[in-house]
């Protein structure tokens, strides 16, 4: 149980695109999601949290015009990286709480490997 | 805010050692989790282990809350251990996990 699902894995794109990239939750509800970022070596960084019928609340420094986050049923969240540029390429990773309490645990999708050119 | 600091950074280990990883946070926590992530990406949920001690087959973890610490114990491992274990912390004042520096680990057959 518990499983998380990304789409697209992989995506390159040219500069100025934009892509979108969609986390459901395969086996359970999640009213609450969470996009994260990851550079090479790194940790994972939280960059917006995503509420089902409201607006996500993004991190202090992550632009909410360029992150666009949209929640629109209890299982699917999307992230789309609007007008993308070479310093967007990273890993995107996205998580869901199947719980209501802020600090229940997080199921986490396999993550998309975003390459811009 | 607070900090996560695992150690140690990097760790290589023959299959069949045993390990033990630590997570430090500077402040009060609520809630503690150990994931592992494989070398495609993918997170792995370990322990939800706000505090005391928890085993899953080869793995154990412990965390002392008043300590601020956490440990993870690996017996035996083999080379699909090899990955990056991340501690990740919740406050309630952040509302939100903090993820630990990670502990990059790979184990040589």
């Amino acid at each position: 149980g518990a499983v998380v699902s990304q789409h697209p894995s992989w995506v390159i794109c040219k500069s100025g695109t934009s892509v979108k990239i969609e986390c459901r939750s395969l086996d359970f509800q999640a009213t609450t999601m969470f996009w994260y970022r990851q550079f090479p070596k790194q940790s994972l960084m939280l960059m917006a949290t995503s509420n089902e019928g409201s607006k996500a609340t993004y991190e202090q420094g992550v632009e909410k015009d360029k992150f666009l986050i949209n929640h629109a049923s209890l299982t699917l969240s999307t992230l789309t990286v609007t007008s993308a540029h070479p310093e967007d390429s990273s890993f995107y990773i996205c998580s869901a709480r199947p719980g209501r309490a802020p600090g229940d645990t997080q199921y986490f999708g396999p993550g998309t490997r975003l390459t811009v050119l | 805010g607070i900090q996560v600091e695992q150690s140690p950074p990097d760790l290589i280990l023959q299959e069949g050692a045993n390990s033990t990883l630590r997570c430090n946070f500077s402040d009060s926590v609520n809630n503690l989790q150990w994931f592992h992530q494989n070398p495609w990406g993918q997170l792995i949920n370990l322990f939800y282990i706000p505090s005391g001690t928890k085993q899953n087959g080869r793995l154990s973890a412990t965390t002392v809350a008043t300590e601020r610490y956490s440990l993870l114990y690996i017996s035996s491992s083999q080379t699909t251990d090899s990955g990056v274990y991340f501690c990740a912390v919740y406050t309630s004042g952040t509302y939100k996990y903090i993820f630990g520096t990670g502990t990059r680990l790979k184990v040589l057959a």
